[in-house]
C-alpha cells in the first residue's frame, strides 16, 4: 500500500519549453501532495505544498509563475516547468501525505528533467 | 523552528559490521521523526518513524533507532550490515503543526565486502 508514482521518470527539453510532471498516488488519495527538488548529492529542497481543490503554497524563493502546480484531483498533483532553461535541471520528487496515516509522506521514483 | 542535522555526510562500515548513522533534532514541540533511503536515482523510501509512542522504533530491513529526548536525538542503526544498505539516508522532522519534513543534508553509507 501507499504507493506514488510520477510520470516520467526522465524527459529531456529544449530550452524555452514547458515540462508537465504528474505525481499519483495509486492505491489511497491523497489531499495533501509534496513537491521537492533534488540537485546531485544534496538533500531535497521543499518546493510547494499542494493541497487539492486550492491554490499551492510556495516555499520562499521559489517562483509560483514558473513552477506551476496544479491538485485537480484527490490522487493526482501535477508539475509545470514553464520555459525551462538549463538550470531548471534537477531531479523533481513529490510525496503524497496518507495511506492511513496523517503525518507520513510517501514519496515518488522522482523525475530527472535535463534541458538542453 | 524544527531542525535536523546528520553527523557524518559519509559513513563507510565492512560488511558484517554494525551501521551507526547519526542524526539530531531541534524542535520546539514533540517530534514526529522519520528515517527515510534513498538508491541512486530512486526517490525516498521509508525506514521507520516515531510518532511518539515507544521510543525504540524498528523499522524494514532490520533497521531500528531510538528516540532520546536527553540527547536530542533519533540514531539509525543495524546490527549487521548488508552490501545492499548502501544507499543515501535521510533523516526528517515533522515541522511542528504542519505537514511539511526538515530533511537532514543525508548521510552516504557505503559497505565495503
Amino acid at each position: 500500500g501507499a504507493v506514488v508514482s510520477q510520470h516520467p521518470s526522465w524527459v529531456i527539453c529544449k530550452s524555452g519549453t514547458s515540462v508537465k510532471i504528474e505525481c499519483r498516488s495509486l492505491d489511497f488519495q491523497a489531499t495533501t501532495m509534496f513537491w521537492y527538488r533534488q540537485f546531485p548529492k544534496q538533500s531535497l529542497m521543499l518546493m510547494a505544498t499542494s493541497n487539492e481543490g486550492s491554490k499551492a503554497t510556495y516555499e520562499q524563493g521559489v517562483e509560483k509563475d514558473k513552477f506551476l502546480i496544479n491538485h485537480a484531483s484527490l490522487t493526482l498533483s501535477t508539475l509545470t516547468v514553464t520555459s525551462a532553461h538549463p538550470e531548471d535541471s534537477s531531479f523533481y520528487i513529490c510525496s503524497a501525505l496518507g495511506g492511513g496515516t496523517s503525518e507520513t509522506q510517501y514519496f515518488g521514483p522522482g523525475t530527472r528533467l535535463l534541458v538542453l | 523552528a524544527q531542525s535536523v542535522t546528520q553527523l557524518g555526510s559519509h559513513v563507510s562500515v565492512s560488511e558484517g559490521a554494525l551501521v551507526l548513522l547519526r542524526c539530531n533534532y531541534s524542535s520546539s514541540v514533540p517530534p514526529y521523526l522519520f528515517w527515510y533511503v534513498q538508491y541512486p536515482n530512486q526517490g525516498l523510501q521509508l525506514l521507520l518513524k516515531y510518532t511518539s509512542a515507544a521510543t525504540l522504533v524498528k523499522g524494514i530491513n532490520g533497521f531500528e533507532a531510538e528516540f532520546k529526548k536527553s540527547e536530542t536525538s533519533f540514531h539509525l542503526t543495524k546490527p549487521s550490515a548488508h552490501m545492499s544498505d548502501a544507499a543515501e539516508y535521510f533523516c526528517a522532522v515533522k515541522a511542528g503543526g504542519y505537514n511539511k519534513l526538515i530533511f537532514g543534508a543525508g548521510t552516504r553509507l557505503a559497505v565495503h565486502p
